[in-house]
C-alpha cells in the first residue's frame, strides 16, 4: 500500500524558515518523480514544486522560486521541502504527492498534508 | 504560463442528477489533463487522467472528455458521497497548473 506521510508543519514568523519532510513507503520511491502541492485557507490547490527521480532536475512555481528548495533522499525514501523567507501568503496545508511516472506529471497518490502557518 | 479555467465555481444538484464541470486551458495541452476530487480534511484523489482514462478504483459514473483546450468532467448520477471540490490539472509541462476548482453540493 502506498503511503505518504508529511511532517514538519508549524507556526512560524514571517521571514522564517521551515523544512517539511515526506516519508514514502509501499512503492519504488527512487523510480518516481515527486511533487509538493499546497492549499491556502479557503483557496484551491496550487502546485509548488517537482523533483526528478535522481533529484537532479527541480521545478518551482513562480510564487516560491528562489525561496523554496525541493530535495529527496532515495536511500531513505524521503522527500523534503526547505522553505526560506516565509510570507503570510505561504500559509497553507502542504501535500506531498507521488507522480505517476518518472517525470513530474499527474499525481496518483497524496499524503494527508501538513499545516504551515506564517504569522506574526 | 498556461492558465486553467474551471466553470462553474460551484453548483448544487439533486441526487441522481447528471453534473458537468468544464475546464479550459489557455493553450493547447493535447490530452495531458487530470481531474481530482478533494474532500475537506482528506487527501485529493485522482479520478481521471489523459483527459478520459478512469483511474483504477474510481466509480464508472465519472467520465472525462476533451482534447486540446476544452475538457469536461461528468458525473452521470450524482451520489451523496460525491460532495467535494473537483479540480482539473494540466501536466504537459511544468508548471503543473490546477484549475480554480468546482465545489459540488447536494440540493
Amino acid at each position: 500500500e502506498v503511503q505518504l506521510v508529511e511532517s514538519g508543519g508549524d507556526m512560524i514568523h514571517p521571514g522564517g524558515s521551515l523544512r517539511l519532510s515526506c516519508a514514502a513507503s509501499g512503492f519504488a520511491f527512487s523510480t518516481y518523480a515527486m511533487n509538493w502541492v499546497r492549499q491556502a485557507p479557503g483557496k484551491g490547490l496550487e502546485w509548488v514544486s517537482a523533483i526528478s527521480v535522481s533529484g537532479g532536475v527541480t521545478d518551482y512555481a513562480d510564487s516560491v522560486k528562489g525561496r523554496f528548495t525541493i530535495s529527496r533522499d532515495n536511500s531513505k525514501n524521503m522527500l523534503y521541502l526547505q522553505m526560506n523567507g516565509l510570507r503570510a501568503e505561504d500559509t497553507a496545508v502542504y501535500y506531498c504527492a507521488k507522480s505517476s511516472s518518472s517525470r513530474p506529471i499527474r499525481s496518483d497518490y497524496w499524503g494527508q498534508g501538513t499545516l504551515v502557518t506564517v504569522s506574526s | 504560463d498556461n492558465q486553467m479555467t474551471q466553470s462553474p465555481s460551484s453548483l448544487s444538484a439533486s441526487v441522481g442528477d447528471r453534473v458537468t464541470i468544464t475546464c479550459r486551458a489557455s493553450q493547447d495541452i493535447n490530452n495531458y489533463l487530470a481531474w481530482y476530487q478533494h474532500k475537506p480534511g482528506k487527501a485529493p484523489v485522482l479520478l481521471i487522467y489523459a483527459a478520459s482514462t478512469l483511474q483504477s478504483g474510481v466509480p464508472s459514473r465519472f467520465t472525462g472528455s476533451g482534447s486540446g483546450t476544452d475538457f469536461t468532467l461528468t458525473i452521470s448520477s450524482l451520489q451523496p458521497e460525491d460532495v467535494a471540490t473537483y479540480y482539473c490539472q494540466k501536466y504537459n509541462s511544468v508548471p503543473l497548473t490546477f484549475g480554480g476548482g468546482t465545489k459540488v453540493e447536494i440540493k
